[in-house]
């Protein structure tokens, strides 16, 4: 089945910082969807992303869906404490989406 | 803004006991899906439903499960007989269109916990 890669894993910036993760597929993909879950909660949609090389931005955050459409990307800029979380990229899978591992993101004051 | 409500946001219950979640899709919504995520997982898919009838299931979606849309607004996941594997959280989630080309609104989710 289709299989979602996220790196890195984990990180830990300072307040301020710019941030980037990004997302690889093993297939092509013509949607892409980026989500942020905090912990007790449900995945909450940052962005979505439907044309390869798109560029879309939601406040601080940026996110590119790369011209192969087997990756893209997530940057978040100027972090701030409440940016904290795990981000997950999604990709369509016939009805549904398959999801990748996230990346948890910690911000130190 | 519309938003995909759960209940309840948590349920313990006994192994081989049957336990039943409910959803409340975004109105305008047509297609329905249930997820699951084991503490400190990615995010799995369970099952889609459209026009009354599961559309897609993975293989976790085995015979114990099953869904129902018992009325307009309520969109159900039951687990018959659950087992100390089926403690998760469950998320509901709800598209306009078919989910593979549109995006998906989650719900807060459902702490499944069975001893």
């Amino acid at each position: 089945g289709q299989q979602l890669n996220q790196s890195p894993q984990s990180m830990f910036i300072q307040e301020g910082e710019d941030v980037s993760m990004n997302c690889t597929s093993s297939s092509i993909f013509n949607t892409w969807l980026w989500y942020k879950q905090e912990p007790g909660e449900g995945p909450v949609l940052l962005i979505a992303l439907y044309k390869a090389g798109e560029l879309t931005s939601n406040g601080r955050l940026t996110a590119q869906f790369g011209i192969t459409r087997k990756d893209s990307f997530l940057n978040i800029s100027a972090s701030i404490p409440s940016d904290v979380g795990i981000y997950f990229c999604a990709g369509p899978n016939g009805q549904n989406f398959v999801f990748g591992p996230g990346t948890r993101l910690s911000v130190l004051p | 803004e519309p938003e995909v409500t759960q209940t309840p946001s948590h349920q313990v219950t006994q192994m081989g006991q049957e336990v039943i979640l409910r959803c409340v899709p975004i109105s305008n919504h047509l297609y329905f899906y249930w997820y699951r995520q084991i503490l400190g997982q990615k995010v799995e898919f369970l099952v889609s439903f459209y026009n009354n009838e599961i559309s897609e299931k993975s293989e976790i979606f085995d015979d114990q499960f099953s869904v129902e849309r018992p009325d307009g607004s309520n969109f159900t996941l039951k687990i018959r007989s659950t087992k100390l594997e089926d403690s998760a959280m469950y998320f509901c989630a709800s598209s306009e269109v078919a989910g593979g080309s549109t995006e998906q609104f989650f719900g807060p989710g459902t702490r499944l916990t069975v001893l």
